[in-house]
């Protein structure tokens, strides 16, 4: 019974492609996150949605399209793909957001690791 | 930008050994995370600590946290080969009412049998 679930695992691709990487929690949280983890395993926020709503943005190209269908899963589309594009994608959820006054962990997927040639 | 910092990047030790990672960070939080990543997979969270405690334990593991240094550390006792991964520490920023979680680079811990 896998808590997060995301879909390819190994996805390698042409520059100029387009990709999606699916996502799917059924943990019944509010809130799921996108992040990219590089080569050197930093590990940032690319998206937050709590409830299907787009809460968090961090300045990420708009070549990347996040969409949450409903509360449990949360896609992303990748346009124009590009060399720097290359890493780990992983979903994650809360519980709840974690906002100011919530405290809470992260539920992590295994990744999608993303080859960009 | 609030981004943790661990270290050290890399530990080796024997099994039975105690590692102690640490980390710092910039701004004032709620609370402070540690996570484990095996390789090739997801992040699994540890142990959560708040800013208004010193001192939490789980099992084999001890963090401390300073909020005046703003620093803390994770200390895994009597490793075990099993404990090889990378860890890292995540906090949030108490000035923040959006929610994230700062992420280091972690430190890869290697136990050797």
């Amino acid at each position: 019974d896998t808590a997060v679930s995301q879909t390819p695992k190994y996805l390698v691709t042409q520059m100029g492609n387009d990709k999606s990487i699916k996502c799917e929690q059924n943990l019944g949280h509010d809130t799921m996150y996108w992040y990219k983890q590089d080569s050197k395993k930093f590990l940032k926020i690319m998206f937050s949605y709590n409830n299907k709503e787009l809460i968090i943005n961090e300045t990420v190209p708009n070549r990347f399209s996040p969409k949450s269908p409903d509360k449990a899963h949360l896609n992303l589309h990748i346009n124009s793909l590009e060399l720097g594009d290359s890493a780990v994608y992983f979903c994650a959820s809360s519980l709840k957001g974690l906002g100011r006054w919530n405290t809470g962990e992260l539920f992590f997927g295994e990744g999608s690791r993303l080859t960009v040639l | 930008s609030q981004q943790g910092e661990e270290d050290p990047q890399a530990l080796s030790i024997q099994e039975g050994e105690n590692a102690t990672m640490n980390c710092s960070y910039k701004t004032s939080i709620n609370n402070l995370q540690w996570y484990r990543q095996n390789s090739g997979r997801g992040l699994v969270h540890l142990i959560l600590i708040r800013s208004n405690e010193r001192e939490k334990h789980s099992g084999r593991l001890r963090v401390t946290l300073d909020t005046s240094k703003k620093s803390s550390s994770l200390l895994i006792t009597a490793s075990r080969a099993a404990d090889t991964a990378s860890y890292f520490c995540a906090t949030d920023d108490r000035g923040s009412t959006l929610g994230r979680l700062y992420f280091g680079r972690g430190t890869q811990l290697t136990v050797w049998p």
